[in-house]
């Protein structure tokens, strides 16, 4: 166990809609960075936080949106939702900002799309 | 451009055998951080190594060696001894330096690992 959490673990939904998945990072850990993964795309990073800021964003559509909150915890929430978006979504977690620190994952959120 | 190959997708062993994945990369930094990361079945990562572009020592944890070879851009890893529990996808991959380093980290495809009781 990672110590990351994520909620949900599976999230069926319709094209069109809008759906938030939250990440809690370790205790102590002040950066977070949320993945998708996916068949076609890999893995890919979307966005990090550190200690409520934005630090790097890489390939985040922008119909997908990001905050991390005064007690740390994030969300990344995707609007619109396309067939495309169907995949395993990771939040991970550092106590650095820096890309190099170790990061922790959590289990993933698994979006379906329909 | 960045690059990161593992050109292995799939590899399927019988317990108890080494093996080896490749990792291929392409920077035209000089500073740079390569990782590994494995994905068991169950789904999430999991941190395995972080090397330093500048730290060409191998390294030994138990069952696991990674050999950094810059002069051919590799940074391959070895599993001795393999046992079932290491079934799992295993992800290389580059990481730049700077401050928003995160936003370029770049994973390889992925290697495939079966090992067969």
């Amino acid at each position: 166990d990672s110590g990351v959490t994520q909620t949900p673990k599976h999230l069926i939904t319709a094209t069109g809609q809008r759906v938030t998945l939250r990440c809690s990072p370790r205790s102590g850990d002040l950066s977070v960075y949320w993945y998708q993964q996916s068949l076609d795309q890999g893995l890919q990073f979307l966005i990090q936080y550190y200690n409520g800021e934005e630090r790097a964003k890489g390939n985040i559509l922008e119909r997908f949106s990001a905050q991390q909150f005064p007690d740390l915890h994030s969300e990344l929430n995707l609007s619109s939702l396309e067939l495309g978006d169907s995949a395993l979504y990771f939040c991970a977690s550092s106590v650095g900002a820096g890309g190099n620190n170790e990061q922790f994952f959590g289990p993933g959120t698994r979006l379906t799309v329909l | 451009a960045q690059k990161v190959t593992q050109a292995q997708t799939e590899i399927s062993v019988v317990e108890k055998e080494d093996v080896t994945l490749d990792c291929v990369y392409e920077t035209r930094d000089t500073t740079y951080y390569l990782f590994w990361y494995k994905q068991p079945p169950s789904g999430e990562l999991v941190f395995l190594i972080r090397r330093n572009s500048f730290d060409e020592q191998n390294e030994i944890s138990g069952r696991y060696s990674w050999n950094f070879q810059k002069s051919t851009s590799s940074f391959n890893f070895t599993i001795t001894a393999s046992q079932v529990v290491d079934s799992a996808v295993y992800f290389c991959a580059l990481l730049p330096p700077g401050y928003s380093s995160a936003s370029k980290i770049i994973f390889g495809s992925g290697t495939r690992l079966s090992i067969r009781p």
